[in-house]
């Protein structure tokens, strides 16, 4: 399997539940990330890693928790969310951290649907 | 603060050609890009431009203006499966990635 993998596809989950969203990429890429993306508005970043190492946290509340074992895996780990956490949860990967630049583009994974009752 | 404006939805013809505007105001310019997303799947990386000028891609062509702070994504020869959402980011001067809210391009027969 190539590129950047996120499971599950959909999920549902009640404001007390505890669920992971798991993302795996298969490019050789250094760095990884996740982004929440909401109906009309821009793309959110919520976490970077680069070499496993979390190189950037956007103030995102801490019922988010993000966990890199090793440079293909990462995961976001949900507690107690809110019904306006519901969005598309997008994982990405880029050959290095500094993702914006030409030489890195982003390869982005499908998404996990998310949606707090 | 920061911002990429682009129009929210968009309505072309099969076999015509549509070009949406992305415009941007960075704390300083590293290139931007043009990514396409179809709905419930993956956004892709369609073109990155640095420099003033065109940058042809089939028949997809981007367009930059640095000292209008100004962009375009020309699509040509419209087909169906061109239907999706356009999102324009640009790279700031820390190479962080200020994304817009995305073009939804509705094409009809």
């Amino acid at each position: 399997e190539t590129g950047v993998t996120q499971t599950p596809r959909h999920l549902v989950m009640g404001m007390t539940n505890k669920k992971s969203l798991k993302c795996e990429q298969h490019l050789g890429h250094n760095a990884m990330y996740w982004y929440k993306q909401s109906a009309k508005k821009p793309l959110e970043l919520m976490f970077v890693y680069s070499l496993e190492e979390r190189v950037e946290n956007n103030s995102v509340p801490s019922r988010f928790s993000p966990e890199c074992p090793n440079s293909s895996h990462l995961f976001l780990h949900l507690h107690t969310l809110q019904p306006e956490d519901s969005a598309l949860y997008l994982c990405a990967s880029s050959q290095s951290e500094t993702g914006g630049s030409g030489a890195n583009v982003l390869t982005f994974g499908a998404g996990s649907r998310l949606t707090v009752l | 603060g920061q911002n990429i404006d682009q129009p929210t939805e968009m309505t072309a013809t099969e076999g015509a050609i549509v070009q949406i505007n992305c415009t941007y105001q960075t704390s300083g310019f590293n290139g931007l890009f043009w990514y396409q997303q179809h709905a419930g799947e993956a956004p892709t990386f369609l073109s990155y431009n640095v420099l003033d000028g065109l940058e042809e891609k089939g028949r997809f062509s981007s367009f930059l203006s640095r000292s209008k702070g100004y962009s375009y994504l020309l699509l040509k020869e419209l087909q169906m499966k061109d239907s999706a959402s356009y999102l324009c980011a640009v790279t700031d001067s820390n190479y962080q990635l200020i994304w817009g809210a995305g073009t939804k391009l509705i094409i009809k027969p």
